[in-house]
C-alpha cells in the first residue's frame, strides 16, 4: 500500500492536550516523521523516527507508534502551533516515500 | 547553519521543460540523500524525487517517473531536478530537502523555501 491516511481536520482548546494520527500499512516496517506547516511557510521537522524530537521543537510534542497507527501528540497546544501536520514513511515497497493527506489543527 | 536554496521555478507552456536547481550550504552535502517534494497551490505534500548520497540511486514518483529525473553535482553541493512534458497538473511549489536517518525510519530534517512551477498557456 502506497497510502497514509490522517484526519483532515482537529481542534483543541488552548492548553489542552490533541493527539493526530497516521494510518498505513507502511507504518507497520517504517517509522513515521511529522512535519508541521504555517501558512506560506515551508514545513519544519517535529518527530522523527517515531519519537525523536529536532532541536529547538518543544517537549510539548511527542510521538509514538502501534501497529499501523502513529501519532503526534501535543501536551498543552498553544496558538502558534495552530498549523497543517503531515506525516511521512516509506511506502511498503521501501521504494517511495509517501506523506498523508494533512491534518489541520485549530486551537480554540 | 544548514541552508538550501531552490532556484529554476518559472511560467512554462504544457509540454514545456524546466530544471530545478537546489544549492545546499552547512553540511556536508556528499553524504547525505536528498529530495525533491511538492505541493500544489491549496493541497498538500507530495513526494517527488530522492537521490542517494552518491547519486547511484534514484526513485521518482509514479506521477513523474519518465518525465522528470533527479540528479547532483556534489563538487557543486547542488541537487537538480529535470522536468520533461510538463502538465498543468505539475504545477505547485517545488521544495529541497535533506535526508536523514535513523534507525528504521529516514526523514527530511532541513527544507529549503521552495520555488514555483506554473504549468499554463
Amino acid at each position: 500500500s502506497s497510502e497514509l491516511t490522517q484526519d483532515p481536520a482537529v481542534s483543541v482548546a488552548l492548553g489542552q492536550t490533541v493527539t493526530i494520527t497516521c494510518q498505513g500499512d507502511s507504518l507497520r516496517s517504517y517509522y513515521a516523521s511529522w512535519y508541521q506547516q504555517k501558512p506560506g511557510q515551508a514545513p519544519i521537522l517535529v518527530i522523527y523516527a517515531k519519537d525523536n524530537r529536532p532541536s529547538g521543537i518543544p517537549d510539548r510534542f511527542s510521538g509514538s507508534c502501534s501497529g499501523n497507527t502513529a501519532s503526534l501528540t501535543i501536551t498543552g497546544a498553544q496558538a502558534e502551533d495552530e498549523a497543517d501536520y503531515y506525516c511521512n514513511s516509506r511506502d511498503t515497497s521501501g521504494n517511495h516515500w509517501v506523506f498523508g493527506g494533512g491534518t489541520k489543527l485549530t486551537v480554540l | 547553519e544548514v541552508q538550501l536554496l531552490e532556484s529554476g521555478g518559472d511560467l512554462v507552456q504544457p509540454g514545456g521543460s524546466l530544471r530545478l536547481s537546489c544549492a545546499a550550504s552547512g553540511f556536508t552535502f556528499s553524504t547525505y540523500a536528498m529530495t525533491w517534494v511538492r505541493q500544489a497551490p491549496g493541497k498538500g505534500l507530495e513526494w517527488v524525487s530522492t537521490i542517494s548520497f552518491s547519486g547511484g540511486d534514484t526513485y521518482h514518483a509514479d506521477s513523474v517517473r519518465g518525465r522528470f529525473t533527479i540528479s547532483r553535482d556534489n563538487s557543486r553541493n547542488t541537487v537538480y531536478l529535470e522536468m520533461h512534458s510538463l502538465r498543468a497538473e505539475d504545477t505547485a511549489v517545488y521544495y529541497c530537502a535533506k535526508g536523514n536517518y535513523h534507525g528504521s525510519g529516514d526523514y527530511f530534517d532541513y527544507w529549503g523555501q521552495g520555488t514555483l512551477v506554473t504549468v499554463s498557456s
